[in-house]
Parts: C-alpha cells; sequence; structure tokens
C-alpha cells in the first residue's frame, strides 16, 4: 500500500458503543493529523503528532481519544459518541519541517 | 490568527470554458498557500502549493494558481475544464512559522456540464 490508508471507510455505531479509526501512513512522515469535516462546514483540525507527540488538541470532546504509538500509524478512540459527531474523519499526515499535507480517503461515520 | 475565505460556495462551468475559483485569505505576512480537491467519498487530494518564489504555480491537472499579495488572494485556474474536474476545491493556508497547521475554507462545489 502506498500513501495514507485509513480503516473501516464506513462506520455506524450506537452511542453506547466503543470504536477505533485507523490511520497508516507508508510516505515516511513525522507529523500525523485527525480532521472533522461536517457538511457546509470547513475542515476541523481536531489533533496533531508531531514525532509521536501530540502538539495540538482543538478543544475536542474527551469521548475522542487519539492514540499515535509510532510515526507510521493513528488511532482515533470513540466511545459515547452524539448524533452530532457523525461526519466524515480524515487523517492525513506529513513532515514536521512543511507545512504540505498527505490525505486519507476518510472513515464516514454515523452515529445512530 | 490566519483565515480563508472561498466566497463562492457553488460554481458551474460548461466543459471546454475555463475556470476560476476564488480564494481570499487574511494573514500578517505571506502565508504558505495551498489548493486542494476532494472528489466524492475521497479524501483531499493536493492540486498545487506556494512557498515563495515565482507567484504563478503551476499543479497537477493543468491548474494554476496566482498569489497576489496586494489582494490577499491566491484563485485557482484552469483554462478548459474537463467533465471529470466536477468536485470541491479547497483553498487553505499555513503561517510561517506557525507549526504545520492548517486552515481550510469552507469549500467551492464545481459542477461541470456536458
Amino acid at each position: 500500500e502506498t500513501g495514507v490508508t485509513q480503516t473501516p471507510r464506513h462506520l455506524v455505531m450506537g452511542m453506547t458503543n466503543k470504536k477505533s479509526l485507523k490511520c497508516e501512513q507508508h510516505l515516511g512522515h513525522n507529523a500525523m493529523y485527525w480532521y472533522k469535516q461536517s457538511a457546509k462546514k470547513p475542515l476541523e483540525l481536531m489533533f496533531v503528532y508531531n514525532f509521536k507527540e501530540q502538539t495540538e488538541n482543538n478543544s475536542v470532546p474527551s469521548r475522542f481519544s487519539p492514540e499515535c504509538p509510532n510515526s507510521s500509524h493513528l488511532f482515533l478512540h470513540l466511545h459515547t459518541l452524539q448524533p452530532e459527531d457523525s461526519a466524515l474523519y480524515l487523517c492525513a499526515s506529513g513532515l514536521v519541517e512543511f507545512d504540505e499535507q498527505f490525505f486519507g480517503p476518510g472513515t464516514r461515520l454515523t452515529v445512530l | 490568527a490566519q483565515s480563508v475565505t472561498q466566497p463562492d460556495i457553488h460554481i458551474t462551468v460548461s466543459e471546454g470554458a475555463s475556470l476560476e475559483l476564488r480564494c481570499n485569505y487574511s494573514y500578517g505576512a505571506t502565508p504558505y498557500l495551498f489548493w486542494y480537491v476532494q472528489s466524492p467519498g475521497q479524501g483531499l487530494q493536493l492540486l498545487l502549493k506556494y512557498f515563495s518564489g515565482d507567484t504563478l504555480v503551476q499543479g497537477i491537472k493543468g491548474f494554476e494558481a496566482e498569489f497576489k499579495r496586494s489582494q490577499s488572494s491566491f484563485n485557482l485556474r484552469k483554462p478548459s475544464v474537463h467533465w471529470s474536474d466536477a468536485a470541491e476545491y479547497f483553498c487553505a493556508v499555513a503561517a510561517r512559522g506557525g507549526g504545520n497547521k492548517l486552515t481550510f475554507g469552507t469549500g467551492t462545489q464545481l459542477k461541470v456540464e456536458l
């Protein structure tokens, strides 16, 4: 696989479920990002990890819990979500030294 | 903090016609500037970027953009649109030396009429 991959591509979950989104990059990058894309709203940066360390948490509710075990993998753990959390969740990677980012295809999340 | 405005939510053009998508930014200095494209159900693909140098930037798929400091703009252009260009286009900015964070506009949805 090349580029940035995300699994699953689609996820439907109830408000009491716990699930995880996975992102993997094969580009040798040292920074990874989670974004939320809702209809009619700009992309919202959620978290930034540089060299596996979290450097940005953009006031994200604690029901979203990121994990970055190494520079190639990024997870977003989800629990007790709300229907308004339904959105496309995009992962991106890049180099800390530059601002260009490469995006995965996203996970379409629906919370019932 | 920087911000981005894409004033056109929807644009419709005929195939073969020229295209210009507008992007204005707010930032105290010259930022890094980007255009991304998103097809339905897909992630964002980088079309082109401006970091410094020549203010006319060439990108993939025949797109180009021109940085105009005096107008705080970075408009995207294509001389002849193809039906496959129908997608959503996002302009983004990043502060120089301000960390690796992008600020995106709300996007412009492009429809191409055959």
